[in-house]
């Protein structure tokens, strides 16, 4: 099955305290990128990347970090989470090249920093 | 600068009602897609419709259906006889063939909830 998974799909931590969300996909797809919903905003991208090794940050990209050595995998990292990125986190994925291909949703993840 | 407008933020009906969803997007861009997606309470992101510039032919699905009208770059969804089940944040979003995020790159809208009572 065609998919976009996401873990963990809940997680609740501490600010400064590292962490990591995974998102994996399926479909051979180029690119990859990384949404943040906010209630009254919205999903933002925050961070995308067309290729392996190939990253650009999109348009909240202040405080997240990310890789992309595989194709397959896109993580996420908070390398010192702070309660201002608590929100909900969406990763997704399509192939590259044109406007109209379908982006593929992850799960989300819901992150808590207290 | 691209941006998409759902200035409705809130919507409450009753279960049959008719209800129309507003979009209003701005771009400067001749290629470019909208989408609709929908997010009912489990949270995920379901894909309902993507809709290229060049293409204003509405659309129906069922009891979905979309109006696009570049000349007052609305791209409106309405659903028909609702029902409970369409209760949901609805989001419309906006691709640019020419974005320097990456023509994959959408931008969305605030979205829109929706709550259809029995």
């Amino acid at each position: 099955e065609a998919q976009v998974t996401q873990n963990p799909r809940y997680l609740i931590t501490v600010t400064g305290k590292k962490l990591t969300v995974t998102c994996s996909q399926n479909m051979n797809h180029e690119y990859m990128s990384w949404y943040r919903q906010d209630p009254g905003l919205g999903l933002r991208q925050i961070y995308y990347s067309m290729n392996v090794e190939v990253t650009d940050k999109g348009d909240v990209p202040e405080g997240y970090k990310v890789s992309r050595k595989e194709k397959r995998n896109f993580p996420l990292i908070l390398e010192s989470p702070s309660p201002n990125q608590t929100s909900l986190y969406f990763c997704a994925s399509s192939f590259a090249g044109q406007a109209y291909n379908e982006q593929f949703f992850g799960p989300g993840t819901r992150l808590t920093v207290l | 600068a691209q941006k998409v407008t759902q200035a409705q933020t809130e919507i409450s009906v009753v279960e049959k009602e008719d209800v129309t969803l507003d979009c209003v997007y701005e771009t400067r861009d001749t290629t470019y897609y909208l989408f609709w997606y929908k997010q009912p309470p489990s949270g995920e992101l379901v894909f309902l419709i993507r809709r290229n510039s060049f293409d204003e032919q509405n659309e129906i699905s069922g009891r979905y259906s979309w109006n696009f009208q570049k000349s007052t770059s609305s791209f409106n969804f309405t659903i028909t006889a609702s029902q409970v089940v369409d209760s949901a944040v609805y989001f419309c979003a906006l691709s640019e063939a020419g974005s320097p995020g990456g023509s994959e790159k959408l931008v969305f809208g605030k979205g829109t909830k929706l709550t259809v009572n029995p």
